[in-house]
């Protein structure tokens, strides 16, 4: 199985910060990873697809980059309704595996 | 609109079996996979498995083999999901989500606890 690992596990920030998260896949990918938001009691919504592709409707702040083993999701200027909770997945193969999530919380 | 509906709330009893349903509804069944995705109570997301409903084909995680059950009815657009042999460990929202053959779940439904308790 391909294993994901995002890093931070948690992270602090401000209204307007930019902020960064990284996944890394224990083996090669390439484009083939999405990055999820869940909130609290809610189910994960999609947010970015092949590495760097928006979904449609997901605001422009949010972008995706990376291929291979290793990717980022960027937030260029936090909003109060990002805090979240974010999930990478690999969709080169099965079983489909997701990262461990990173917390985004308010400072 | 495009929506997955998930059957309500279970409480089982360890090594009994449950059964979750999610109907599909806003765009052609047979066109998409439908992944289920499971959540234990403070934990991330698991990947159970996955149904073509066109044909009914199945892929499951090594860590269910044997104890899950996708299964689906295209008279109705509905899409099942049994697990047996519950266990504590088993206590979790599962979710339906549906993707292309890319496998990126676009479209969720809401979840549906499944608590095991004795």
């Amino acid at each position: 199985d391909i294993q994901m690992t995002q890093s931070p596990s948690s992270v602090s920030a401000s209204v307007g910060d930019r902020v960064t998260i990284t996944c890394r896949a224990s083996q090669g990918i390439s484009s083939w990873l999405a990055w999820y938001q869940q909130k609290p009691g809610k189910a994960p919504k999609l947010l970015i697809y092949a590495a760097s592709s928006l979904q449609s409707g997901v605001p422009s702040r949010f972008s995706g980059s990376g291929s291979g083993t290793d990717f980022t999701l960027t937030i260029s200027s936090l909003q109060p309704e990002d805090f979240a909770t974010y999930y990478c997945q690999q969709a080169n193969s099965f079983p489909v595996t997701f990262g461990q999530g990173t917390r985004l919380e308010i400072k | 609109q495009v929506q997955l509906v998930q059957s309500g709330a279970e409480v089982k009893k360890p090594g009994a079996s449950v059964k979750v349903s999610c109907k599909a509804s806003g765009y052609t069944f047979t066109s998409y996979y439908m992944h289920w995705v499971r959540q234990a109570p403070g934990q991330g997301l698991e990947w159970m498995g996955i149904i073509n409903p066109s044909g009914g084909s199945t892929s499951y995680a090594q860590k269910f083999q044997g104890r899950v059950t996708m299964t689906r009815d295209t008279s109705t657009s509905t899409v099942y999901m049994e697990l047996s042999s519950l266990r504590s460990e088993d206590t979790a929202v599962y979710y339906c989500a549906r993707s292309l053959t890319d496998n990126y779940m676009d479209v969720w439904g809401k979840g549906t606890t499944v608590t095991v308790s004795s």
